[in-house]
């Protein structure tokens, strides 16, 4: 089975500054790795996401994220941060095969401080 | 990018009343497509996957009975929630994914509120 683990369940950071957002995942098969935003009474919008090959990914609205395969993780950074950025941030991972379901954290509450 | 398209967006209906959520694939076809949902300031919860033209999985503590979810073609997938009650006010969220693809994409969501 997998989990996701998003320690930081609000980080408030203020406009132009860097952010990240940790997340931390566990599974004994080979994952793949996600990050969603979700705006208010919205559905979900996909950032980035890794599949394989380079450990740095790019993604929309300049975010990146880190695969770090020893220590299980795939941080969210953003070096300046606006305030349209704020919003529920999840990271997410899905099984390589079989039906692909997506376990999700529970979520990092970014607000960005004018 | 491919697009899921949820309808409605907000519902609201009387208690004991059934209502139905549909999740449309609008521009490839879906094989499987995955019914989430979300209470207030919380995470998704996977509540079924449905593949076209057989019977939904139900994750454990999801009452089938209860959420029907068909999945009559490779567009479309509906889910029912029967005899609603206020506890069953939610978020729901339809993911749909082709087959051979890595990645799903997700709907905009429906607002339940059961008066």
């Amino acid at each position: 089975a997998q989990s996701v683990t998003q320690l930081d369940s609000q980080v408030p950071v203020f406009e132009e500054a860097p952010v990240e957002l940790r997340c931390n995942y566990s599974s004994s098969v080979s994952v793949y790795l996600f990050w969603y935003v979700q705006y208010p009474n919205q559905g979900l919008q996909l950032l980035l996401k890794y599949l394989s090959g380079s450990t740095l990914v790019k993604g929309i609205n300049g975010f990146e994220a880190e695969f770090n395969k020893s220590q299980t993780s795939f941080h969210l950074r953003k070096p300046s941060v606006h305030i349209s950025d704020t919003a529920e941030y999840f990271c997410a991972v899905s099984t390589t095969s079989g039906t692909y379901k997506y376990i999700f954290g529970t979520g990092t509450r970014l607000k960005v401080l004018a | 990018g491919a697009v899921v398209s949820q309808h409605p967006s907000r519902v609201i209906c009387k208690s004991g009343t059934s209502v139905k959520i549909e999740c449309r694939s609008l521009d490839f076809q879906a094989t499987t497509m995955f019914w989430y949902r979300q209470f207030p300031k919380q995470s998704l919860m996977l509540m079924a996957t449905s593949n076209e033209g057989s019977k939904a999985t139900y994750e454990q503590g999801v009452e089938k009975d209860k959420f029907l979810i068909n999945h009559a073609s490779l567009t479309l997938s509906t889910l029912t929630v029967t005899s609603a009650h206020p506890e069953d006010s939610s978020f729901y969220i339809c993911s749909a994914r082709r087959q051979g693809s890595t990645e799903a994409f997700f709907g905009q969501g429906t607002r339940l509120t059961v008066v």
